[in-house]
């Protein structure tokens, strides 16, 4: 069964860094696209970043500059590093791994990013 | 890196069939046959419906199927349930590489 289990959320001030986890089981991701989406509060998703299989990383551009998006394959992990946080960084981030043809995503259940000061 | 556009909220009665559109552009929708769509519960993580424009992940009932005409995507709903309310989003990939999603779409069941 596939599973993500995101982690690393919290609260953080204007400006810090944060690095968000995603541990996969039942999953490689080195061997899918995987894509980080977040959700402000009461608001719709909004992509942020992806990685491929082959290992290009594209972002949003919103977050571009700011947070990078990596993996390691010894860990089977996802991860975002988070620099230059701002307040409409706020949000819920889920990471997500192609699991379905093409466009088929499997998500984690999310971590809550909360930059206030 | 504009959102996809679907209608802020469908409604129908239980038995009643509903469609959600999400219109795009010839950078996303329209260049590729990889529209997904995502159902999310109040507090939940969103779960995958539709892959690949009108392919159900096993699980999924077949009450629900996706379709594609030039730059719009349509999600259908048919026998609708009380249990099919719930938020509802769109996504394609773009020829910049990138993901987008659609604004969202609120299914009530009157």
């Amino acid at each position: 069964e596939v599973q993500l289990v995101e982690s690393g959320g919290g609260l953080i001030q204007p400006g810090g860094s944060l690095r968000l986890s995603c541990a996969a089981s039942g999953f490689t991701v080195t061997s899918n696209y995987m894509t980080w989406v977040r959700q402000a509060p009461g608001k719709g998703l909004e992509w942020v970043s992806i990685i491929y299989s082959g290992g290009g990383t594209f972002y949003a551009d919103s977050v571009k500059g700011r947070f990078t998006i990596s993996r390691d394959k010894s860990k089977n992990t996802l991860y975002l590093q988070m620099n230059s946080l701002r307040a409409e960084d706020t949000a819920v981030y889920y990471c997500a791994g192609q699991s379905r043809g093409y466009s088929g995503y499997q998500w984690g259940q999310g971590t809550l990013v909360t930059v206030s000061s | 890196q504009s959102a996809l556009t679907q209608p802020a909220s469908v409604s129908g009665s239980p038995g009643q069939s509903i469609t959600i559109s999400c219109i795009g552009t010839n950078g996303d929708i329209g260049n590729f046959n990889y529209v997904s769509w995502y159902q999310q519960l109040p507090g939940k993580a969103p779960k995958l419906m539709i892959y690949d424009v009108s392919n159900r992940p096993s699980g999924v009932s077949n009450r629900f199927s996706g379709s594609k005409s030039g730059n719009t995507a349509s999600l259908t709903i048919s026998g609708l349930q009380t249990e099919d309310e719930a938020d509802y989003y769109c996504s394609s990939y773009t020829t910049r590489n990138t993901l987008v999603f659609g604004t969202g779409t609120k299914v009530t069941v009157l």
